[in-house]
């Protein structure tokens, strides 16, 4: 099973700072990984897909970068409604598909 | 636009069965592949089940697999997930979730399920 490590756990930030969250893979995922963001009673919401392609409606301010075991999610400058968790998550090989811990994204 | 409603949860005690239910509308469903996936409180996701566009391919958690079945009618546009053998592990919100490319694209509100004595 691929085993995905988010890092930070939380990250404290004020609206405009840029965000830059990391997810590291315990083996090559090649470019199949993706980021979702959740919000409290909310289901995840896919953002990045395949480490770089956004889907579709999400804002410019997002992007994603990396591939083999270590990738990235910046958030160029935090908007309010910014401030949420995120996922990364697998899909290279699988079952099982596997997500990472979370970051958590808070104001500051 | 693409909907997707879960249903069946509640409270059930340990060992019982329970059987979910997604309703999907605004986009062809027996041409996309389908995924439960769960979030316990407080955790992250975890995938639980995957299902092919035309049922016939199938794919569990090792955590469900034996006590998990997923399965879809595509005449009725809908998935189900029959759970035997709960347990207090399987305590979780429960979403279907339309595939693409086997990342999770569009998902439902979730279900929870609570396995409690």
């Amino acid at each position: 099973e691929i085993v995905l490590t988010q890092s930070p756990a939380t990250l404290s930030l004020s609206p405009g700072e840029r965000a830059t969250l990391s997810c590291r893979a315990s083996q090559s995922v090649s470019s199949y990984l993706a980021w979702y963001q959740q919000k409290p009673g909310q289901a995840p919401r896919l953002l990045i897909y395949d480490a770089s392609n956004k889907a579709p409606g999400v804002p410019d301010r997002f992007s994603g970068s990396g591939s083999g075991t270590d990738f990235t999610l910046t958030i160029s400058s935090l908007e309010p409604e910014d401030f949420a968790v995120y996922y990364c998550q697998q899909r290279h090989k699988w079952p099982p598909l596997t997500f990472g811990g979370g970051t958590k994204v808070e104001i500051k | 636009q693409v909907q997707l409603v879960e249903s069946g949860g509640g409270v059930v005690h340990p060992g019982r069965s329970l059987r979910l239910s997604c309703a999907a509308s605004g986009f062809p469903f027996n041409s996309y592949p389908m995924h439960w996936v769960r979030q316990a409180p407080g955790k992250g996701p975890e995938w639980v089940a995957f299902i092919s566009y035309d049922g016939r391919f199938k794919k569990y958690a090792d955590s469900v697999q034996g006590r998990f079945t997923i399965s879809r009618d595509n005449s009725k546009n809908t998935v189900g997930l029959q759970m035997n053998t709960l347990e207090p592990e399987d305590t979780a919100v429960y979403f279907c979730a339309k595939a693409y490319g086997d990342y999770f694209q569009d998902w439902g509100q979730g279900t929870l399920v609570t396995v409690s004595s």
